[in-house]
């Protein structure tokens, strides 16, 4: 059974970090694209970060450009997701994602930035 | 990377049928056939439904289908039932190795 866990969600002040952590399970890691997908509270799905079976190609949406970092550690089977500079509108429940169908999700690790 | 448009909502009644446009650019959905949709009841994890614009996973149900126009796809939901209430959101590759959400559009049963 495909099985991905997020954890690390915190609640942070502005511009502080975190890092969130994707352990996967159930099928082969390394043969699969990885995503990061969020979704502030009451609103819809945006998509965040990209990253390739070896993590050596990687994509960000503009919104955290420069400031969140995709990796992956396949002897480890996770995936994981530095976020520096956090802002507000950062505010969200940060899911994983299996593959550029998106065709499993973990349940969520919930962010808040908030002073 | 401007999210792709849908309906903020669309309604129908039991056994009807319902289509979601979810249209972007020739930058997105208009250049990739990488389309995909997800369903998402209130609290829970989006579900895949459709992807690469008409494809449907294992276990989704023939009820639901895509398609594509152009800059615009779509989504049908055919014999509409209770248990499609909820959100529907579409997703597409873009330049630059991206991917972009649709606004997403609450369906409602009546």
């Amino acid at each position: 059974e495909v099985q991905l866990v997020e954890s690390g969600g915190a609640s942070v002040q502005p511009g502080g970090s975190l890092r969130l952590s994707c352990a996967a399970s159930g099928f082969t890691f390394r043969s699969y694209w990885m995503h990061w997908v969020r979704q502030a509270p009451g609103k819809g799905l945006v998509w965040v970060s990209r990253i390739n079976y070896e993590g050596t190609n990687t994509g960000y949406a503009d919104s955290v450009k420069g400031r969140f970092t995709i990796s992956r550690d396949n002897a480890k089977n996770t995936m994981s997701l530095q976020m520096n500079s956090l802002r507000a509108e950062d505010t969200a429940v940060y899911y994983c994602a299996r593959a550029d169908n998106l065709d499993y999700w973990g349940q969520g690790t919930l962010v808040t930035v908030s002073s | 990377q401007s999210a792709l448009t849908q309906p903020a909502s669309v309604s129908g009644s039991p056994g009807q049928s319902i289509t979601i446009s979810c249209t972007g650019t020739s930058s997105d959905v208009g250049n990739y056939n990488l389309v995909s949709w997800y369903q998402q009841h209130p609290g829970k994890t989006p579900k895949l439904m459709i992807y690469e614009g008409t494809k449907r996973p294992s276990g989704v149900s023939n009820r639901f289908s895509g398609a594509k126009s152009g800059n615009t796809a779509s989504l049908t939901i055919s014999g509409l039932q209770a248990e499609d209430e909820a959100d529907y959101y579409c997703c597409s590759f873009a330049t630059s190795r991206t991917f972009v959400f649709g606004t997403g559009t609450k369906v409602t049963v009546l």
